[in-house]
């Protein structure tokens, strides 16, 4: 079965500051899903990477999706209070149409 | 009003007791999800359904149920819970006409089983 694992597990940065949280599968991604959970609540969308060297941008969110090294890229620029969670990769595992999901990343952002 | 709602949100029950979450979307999706979440394990795969007729078993299914009741409602059962099911219930949606697996998710249902 895929595998999916994200670094660093947890991360606390300065308000201000740029960070990369990455996620590498154990096989071939067909389709990479990055969302964003606060504490106990539900899961929110913020993008899909479907092609290889494919790059996507939300507002100060960028990722990328390097097919050869099976894997994907978070980064966030001017990092803000409001970019705390925790962030959670998923891959369709093997073209089943179901989500195989990292263990997660929890952001911290310290005034 | 949530595209997803799940209900209960919290709930405490006691060990051996059935207990039934609930889910219904107003997306019109025809593919939907149970998925668990716990600390340090991350979201693993429950039981999926992608249409009324079709129900299949996902990566810790032993121990629940699921019933899809109509496109818009997939619940999830614990015949006899046990304090190790302890853990927030998702339900997910998806389009199969989309094309991709973007998953829609409920608020969640934190179970608690003493």
């Amino acid at each position: 079965s895929q595998e999916l694992e994200q670094s660093p597990q947890s991360l606390i940065v300065q308000e201000g500051k740029n960070l990369t949280i990455n996620c590498t599968s154990s096989k071939t991604l067909y389709g990479l899903y990055w969302y964003k959970q606060k504490y106990g609540e539900g899961l929110i969308f913020l993008m899909m990477l479907q092609k290889g060297g494919e790059e996507k941008s939300h507002e100060k969110i960028t990722a990328k999706l390097d097919e050869k090294k099976q894997q994907s890229s978070l980064h966030i620029t001017a990092s803000q209070p409001s970019h705390a969670g925790i962030y959670l990769c998923g891959a369709d595992a093997g073209g089943y149409s179901t989500l195989t999901f990292g263990k997660g990343t929890m952001l911290l952002v310290s005034p | 009003d949530a595209d997803v709602t799940q209900t209960p949100r919290n709930r405490i029950t006691k060990t051996g007791k059935r207990i039934m979450l609930e889910c219904s979307q107003t997306k019109g999706h025809d593919r939907m999800y149970w998925y668990r979440q716990d600390p340090g394990l991350g979201l693993r795969l429950i039981y999926y359904s992608f249409d009324v007729k079709d129900i299949n078993k996902g990566e810790i299914s032993d121990g629940y149920s699921v019933s899809r009741q109509a496109q818009a409602k997939f619940s999830l059962s614990l015949e006899s819970a046990i304090p190790n099911q302890t853990a927030l219930y998702f339900c997910a949606t998806s389009d199969s006409s989309g094309g991709n697996t973007e998953a829609f998710f409920g608020q969640g249902t934190r179970l608690t089983v003493v």
